[in-house]
């Protein structure tokens, strides 16, 4: 019920391109999902979240999809940057109860 | 700059031996949470204050325990260290108690020999 599973473990992508980071989670109780970004030698920081009501978010480059039926969720990052290379994280849950996943790391070609 | 503090930022000492870490919230923060990093293990929740009482707990081994004060700044201890044990530890904080850590400090990085 806790396990929560990302996908794919890395990706590449060059600048300019799209990168799309998905999460699958069991637990139905969930009703928060964000996503975090974390780079090298920093904490992760909380990047952009949803919940459940709508089915996509969009603050700037960064969007979230939401699949309810199909409890998942999924991060877009629009005209990748470099700056962009990071691990994100995605983190659902409810209350104060949040399972994060394996993370992504993602590397963006200049 | 996230406004949560973590000292010291690097460990190292040796199995058997007890260590303390600490982190200083984001100002105006109330709820502090504990995470372990490791390779293998990810991001693994230890452990929840919220203004001094413990909120919940998660994967934390009963050789570490943990503590919020008064001004709110947290501890977490320690002790027996085993090799497996190496890993970043990360404080967050948040406003109330109820919901997701939204802010991490940079982190401790634990070194057993």
């Amino acid at each position: 019920q806790q396990q929560v599973k990302q996908s794919p473990q890395s990706l590449i992508v060059q600048k300019g391109g799209i990168s799309i980071i998905n999460c699958a989670y069991e637990n139905t109780a969930f009703d928060y999902f964000p996503w975090y970004q974390q780079f090298p030698g920093k904490g992760p920081a909380l990047l952009i979240a949803i919940r459940p009501d709508v089915s996509e978010k969009k603050e700037g480059r960064f969007t979230i999809s939401f699949n309810k039926s199909a409890k998942q969720f999924s991060l877009h990052i629009m005209d990748s940057q470099p700056g962009d290379s990071a691990t994100y994280f995605c983190a659902p849950g409810y209350g104060q109860n949040f399972v994060f996943g394996p993370g992504t790391r993602l590397s963006v070609l200049p | 700059d996230s406004g949560v503090t973590q000292t010291p930022k690097h460990l190292i000492t040796a199995t058997g031996q007890r260590v303390t870490l600490r982190c200083s919230p984001r100002s105006g923060d109330l709820s502090v949470y504990w995470y372990q990093q490791s390779l293998d293990q990810g991001l693994q929740f230890l452990i929840q204050y919220y203004n001094g009482e413990e909120r919940a707990k998660g994967n934390i081994l009963e050789r570490f325990s943990a503590q919020q004060f008064p001004d709110l700044h947290s501890e977490l201890n320690l002790s027996s260290l085993e090799l497996g044990d190496s890993a970043l530890y990360f404080c967050a904080s948040s406003v109330t108690g109820s919901n997701q850590p939204q802010h991490f400090g940079d982190g401790t990085r634990l070194s057993i020999l």
